[in-house]
């Protein structure tokens, strides 16, 4: 139980264009989702918590306008890095939780690359 | 500010070898507190968790985790490692904001 899927696992993207990520849990529903960034060899950075329709709260210096969040439902979150640049390549998780429940479940991760 | 500490970054044992990786956390009030692993190529898994009652937590694949509150520490440990336990291990920490934080991470390698 508590599967946490991601897709696409990477994306290669041209500087200047967006880019979606997904976000689902598999075999339970997620009241609350999270986004992390991780670099190559450090641990994982809380970008931002989203609650199923609700607004995204984001993390201090992680822009709005660029990493837009949206939970649409309680097994779906997309992150969509806009007008990526290639200071924006890392590698994204996602992680989700039921209601109440503080343990997090992780999905796989999504490495992005931007050209 | 609330903080989690891993201060081994790389530890390198032998089989059969016991393990305990330190974890040190700087938060006001109640905390919960977990363990994950990333096997290479794999996303997180969790070990263990606590939240409250017994200090000793058993988790998955032998490991276990001791909750000391005075020294805020909770390690993480294994009384004899193999080699399928190579892989990055990060403590982390969260309140009821249900916010996680997470300690920079320790490279275990096992050698056979």
């Amino acid at each position: 139980g508590a599967v946490v899927s991601q897709h696409p696992s990477w994306v290669i993207c041209k500087s200047g264009t967006s880019v979606k990520i997904e976000c689902r849990s598999l075999d339970f529903q997620a009241t609350t989702m999270f986004w992390y960034r991780q670099f190559p060899k450090q641990s994982l950075m809380l970008m931002a918590t989203s609650n199923e329709g609700s607004k995204a709260t984001y993390e201090q210096g992680v822009e709005k306008d660029k990493f837009l969040i949206n939970h649409a439902s309680l097994t779906l979150s997309t992150l969509t890095v806009t007008s990526a640049h290639p200071e924006d390549s890392s590698f994204y998780i996602c992680s989700a939780s039921s209601a109440g429940g503080f343990t997090q479940y992780f999905g796989p991760g999504t490495r992005l690359t931007v050209l | 500010a609330q903080s989690v500490s891993q201060h081994n970054h790389h530890v390198i044992l032998s089989e059969a070898a016991s393990l305990e990786l330190g974890c040190n956390y700087s938060y006001g009030g109640t905390v919960n507190l977990f363990w994950y692993v990333q096997y290479p190529g794999q996303h997180l898994q969790l070990l263990l968790k606590y939240f409250s009652g017994d200090p000793l937590v058993k988790g998955i694949k032998g490991f276990e985790a001791e909750f000391i509150k005075s020294k805020f520490s909770f390690n993480l440990r294994k009384p004899s490692v193999q080699w399928s336990d190579t892989a990055e291990y990060f403590c982390a920490a969260t309140d009821s904001s249900y916010k996680l934080i997470f300690g920079s991470g320790t490279r275990l390698l096992v050698r056979p």
